[in-house]
């Protein structure tokens, strides 16, 4: 079965400070990675996009990597701030179709 | 607006009561899809909708749920005889013809079964 695990769950953090999830997948055949940011009572929006070839992708802030090897992928936000409280979603595209498979999740508060 | 639309933005109702929710998908897009996310959860599947396609109905959680989409434009998602475990919001998102993965969300729409 499909799974998209994300650690940690909670996370909180000061203001400034670096920070990284984690997004593990089983997902097979693989077509990509997207990282999608909620904010509270928003819907997702999506902040990078990661297919196969690809190892590091920047966007501002927030850096992810894929590891396609190990089925890891992480986002790395540098030099948080008060507006990245959030969920972040991690969810990989099955190849050769459209099936999605979300993660749970992972609930980033920053604090002053 | 050029976002996916969703309305009641938030609808409290009585156990029992029959709710439609609706969704504006972006114009030129051809999927269409709805979640369901209970607080502090993830997203759950409910339907997908493709074109003309027969949808994909496998994450409907019973026959209560139902959803229909006129062409490539609205859908409505009606759930009947409503239970206190429907309370979520409920989360519409279309793609566009060209398929990337990337979902289009609107700003979901709470509901609150009393």
């Amino acid at each position: 079965k499909n799974q998209v695990e994300q650690s940690p769950q909670s996370l909180i953090i000061l203001e400034g400070k670096n920070c990284t999830l984690q997004c593990n997948y089983t997902v097979s055949p693989f077509s990509n990675l997207r990282w999608y940011k909620q904010d509270t009572g928003r819907g997702p929006v999506s902040l990078t996009i990661m297919t196969f070839s690809e190892n590091t992708k920047s966007n501002g802030r927030y850096t992810a990597t894929l590891d396609a090897d190990t089925k890891q992928s992480s986002l790395h936000i540098t030099a948080s701030q008060l507006s990245d409280s959030a969920s972040y979603i991690c969810v990989v595209s099955e190849g050769g179709g459209n099936k999605l498979t979300f993660g749970t999740g992972t609930q980033l508060k920053v604090e002053l | 607006g050029a976002g996916v639309s969703q309305s009641p933005s938030n609808k409290v109702t009585e156990k029992g009561k029959d709710v439609e929710l609706r969704c504006d998908p972006i114009s030129g897009h051809t999927a269409l899809y709805w979640y369901r996310q209970r607080l502090g959860q993830g997203l759950e599947f409910l339907i997908y909708f493709q074109g003309n396609s027969a949808p994909d109905k496998s994450g409907l959680p019973s026959d209560r749920f139902s959803a229909e989409r006129t062409g490539e434009s609205v859908s409505t998602l009606t759930i009947q005889r409503t239970q206190q475990e429907d309370s979520a919001v409920y989360l519409c998102a279309s793609t566009p013809p060209t398929w990337t993965g990337e979902l289009f969300f609107g700003e979901g729409s709470r509901l609150t079964v009393l």
